[in-house]
């Protein structure tokens, strides 16, 4: 089992709609970040987060240290959204991050 | 530079070859993270500098990986002899580090590296 599960692998969505991805962790952690990786590669560090919510414009992350949970949503979700959204665990104790193996996002006019 | 920056951005080369990638981080980032990301798969870990010491080098995948960094600038990856399985697009990331306070890694645009 990987230390880091994201959920859905793949989503579509048509632009507007809600988005929820969903990231669960089974090790002891410092941090969380969610990434976007665009087509093309660049990586792009959306949220860093030890606990409760951020938000930045129609992105909203949120952490459950408890549960081990952490879930990104988009609002009003466009075509522009279209990504990989990678879930990142920083062990406690150390500077490693884990991984998930991310979430591919397909947003349609 | 305004972001870290990777070179080269495509290297391609022979098995059994030595390839160097470099690595320039954000002016005054004193954290430097190197990742690999194998066609298909997810990021992986390889190493993490504080300054110019590594303490943590358990992600390099063997022996032929090695990095540096030095005068808490520049970093260096160095793979001897690579292997077809070497090809991935290696990344790197900076951040600051202050006191051990999390913060935010900006990446670079990866080195695409593939073993022929």
């Amino acid at each position: 089992k990987n230390e880091v599960e994201q959920s859905p692998q793949n989503l579509t969505a048509q632009e507007g709609e809600f988005i929820t991805i969903n990231c669960s962790y089974s090790v002891g952690i410092s941090a969380l970040h969610w990434l976007q990786q665009h087509p093309g590669g660049g990586i792009v560090s959306l949220f860093m987060l030890s606990s409760g919510k951020k938000k930045h414009g129609r992105l909203i992350a949120t952490i459950n240290i408890q549960e081990k949970h952490s879930s990104l949503h988009i609002t009003a979700s466009h075509p522009r959204d279209s990504a990989v959204y990678i879930c990142a665990v920083r062990l406690a104790y150390t500077d490693k991050l884990i991984f998930g193996t991310g979430t591919r996002l397909q947003v349609f006019p | 530079g305004a972001g870290v920056s990777q070179s080269p951005s495509n290297k391609v080369t022979e098995k059994g070859k030595d390839v160097e990638l470099r690595c320039d981080p954000i002016s005054g980032h004193t954290a430097l993270y190197w990742y690999r990301q194998s066609l298909g798969q997810g990021l992986e870990f390889l190493i993490y500098f504080q300054g110019n010491s590594a303490p943590d080098k358990s992600g390099l995948p063997s022996d032929r990986f090695s990095a540096e960094r030095t005068g808490g600038s520049v970093s260096t990856l160095t793979i001897q002899r690579t292997q077809q399985e070497d090809s991935a697009v290696y990344l790197c990331a900076s951040s600051l580090a202050l006191d051990r306070v999390n913060q935010p890694q900006h990446f670079g645009d990866g080195t695409r590296l593939s073993i022929l």
